[in-house]
């Protein structure tokens, strides 16, 4: 029982490339979120997905698009990255009120 | 609007001490309030959460946290800290049967022999 994985660990991009950021879970969750962790900042909420089949909005969308696969996975991908989208990415998924989280994704855009 | 604030950036504590770590919330509806910990390189664990009942909750590694919702705080506890319990704690507010968390800014703790 793996909990959540995410892929890749780490990646550096350039200004203008597009990548996607894997996330799964294998606890059979309704619930997945997209966060993203910056210094001083806290956790910020992307995307989040209540179902299969569903996506919304959270606190900071802007340049990111999410794809609810199917239930053990949901995807994060930035089409166009920009250095402000340097950050560290945390996928989570929710049994009732308790979330938990993969080892993130480092993602360096310079 | 919802918030967390976490108003120490960072705590040092020497290993045995007691330790407290503030939380304060503002929230519109009844909130779920949680405690979670993270280890460097790692992701975010569940300490602790709290949703309705008796105020003082206990959680895992001996921490604690008591709601008080006259001063919108939650405050977590530990008697006697442990070099390994050096980590970033967060404390994270939400609906009950909502779908959005809010998480606070974070308190570094860093424990001294």
């Amino acid at each position: 029982n793996a909990g959540v994985t995410q892929t890749p660990k780490f990646q550096v991009l350039k200004t203008g490339q597009s990548m996607t950021l894997q996330c799964a879970q294998d606890m059979n969750h309704n619930s997945m979120y997209w966060y993203r962790q910056d210094p001083g900042m806290g956790l910020r909420l992307i995307y989040y997905s209540a179902s299969e089949g569903t996506t919304d909005k959270g606190e900071v969308p802007n340049g990111y698009n999410v794809s609810r696969l199917n239930k053990r996975e949901f995807s994060l991908r930035l089409e166009s990255a920009a250095p402000s989208q340097t950050s560290v990415y945390f996928c989570a998924s929710r049994r009732e009120e308790t979330q938990y989280f993969g080892p993130g994704t480092r993602l360096l855009v310079l | 609007a919802q918030s967390v604030t976490q108003p120490d950036i960072h705590i040092t504590v020497s290993e045995g001490a007691s330790l407290e770590l503030r939380c304060n919330y503002s929230y519109g509806a009844t909130p779920y309030l949680f405690w979670y910990v993270q280890s460097p390189g790692q992701g975010l664990q569940l300490l602790l959460k709290y949703f309705s009942g008796d105020t003082l909750v206990q959680g895992i590694k001996g921490f604690e946290a008591e709601f008080k919702r006259s001063q919108s705080s939650f405050n977590l506890r530990k008697p006697s800290v442990h070099w390994s319990d050096a980590a970033e704690y967060f404390c994270a507010v939400g609906a009950i049967a909502g779908n959005q968390f809010y998480f606070g800014t974070g308190t570094s703790l860093t424990v001294i022999p």
